[in-house]
């Protein structure tokens, strides 16, 4: 059984274009949430997709979308890159509820020049 | 403000000697809890949780966490500590209200086990 996996592992990006993250949740999970972790910080929420819908969201600006699929898969997209955006971003997945503990990815490390 | 404290930002502790890593919350209501840890260019794995019930809660590779209401805090203990266990670990905490609750996390603490 697969675990969460993220594409791409890495990637390098200049300012202001645009990138897509990609997440597939361990199976059986509907519930897909996006972290932000800068060097030497802790993880920053992002968002959460449940049923193809935006559940919740943290402090990202609207520069930050995702989108859920039908089989629970899901992507961030970041536009208009800034610099401040270099960071890993991490994928959880898990059953629905706040009591279910996140299954992560290994993430996707983004460096913006 | 609700927030989550780790006070350490590194613990060092012998091979063999137990371990403890501090969290401390602000937050209202009744929170759940975690520990997660993560390896070097890993994403981060469960160790355990509190919901309800008994203070003390047992985890995964040996690790342990005592729930403490009146003190606020949920430290993550260990009774031998391990090279392997070097690691950076996170405690997380609920908030919200109960149909709109979220994840908050602490900094982290970087755990060095010495051989």
């Amino acid at each position: 059984d697969a675990g969460v996996t993220q594409s791409p592992t890495h990637l390098i990006k200049t300012r202001g274009q645009q990138v897509t993250l990609r997440c597939s949740p361990k199976s059986g999970h509907d519930t897909v949430s996006w972290y932000q972790q800068a060097l030497g910080q802790g993880p920053q929420f992002i968002f959460q997709y449940y049923e193809e819908e935006e559940r919740q969201r943290g402090n990202f600006p609207d520069r930050f979308s995702g989108h859920q699929f039908p089989n629970y898969s899901s992507e961030l997209n970041v536009n208009a890159l800034l610099l401040g955006d270099s960071a890993l971003y991490l994928c959880a997945s898990s059953l629905d509820g706040v009591r279910e503990k996140l299954f992560f990815g290994s993430g996707t490390q983004l460096s913006v020049l | 403000a609700q927030s989550v404290a780790q006070p350490e930002d590194q613990v060092n502790v012998a091979e063999g000697n137990p371990l403890t890593v501090k969290c401390t919350y602000s937050v209202s209501g009744n929170p759940y809890l975690f520990w997660y840890v993560q390896y070097p260019n890993r994403g981060l794995q469960f160790l355990l949780k509190y919901i309800t019930g008994d203070n003390l809660v047992k985890g995964s590779y040996g690790f342990e966490a005592e729930f403490n209401k009146s003190q606020t805090s949920f430290h993550l203990k260990k009774p031998s500590a391990l090279v392997s266990d070097s690691a950076l670990y996170f405690c997380a905490v609920t908030m919200g209200a109960s149909n709109n609750r979220k994840l908050i996390w602490g900094l982290g603490t970087s755990l060095a086990v010495n051989p």
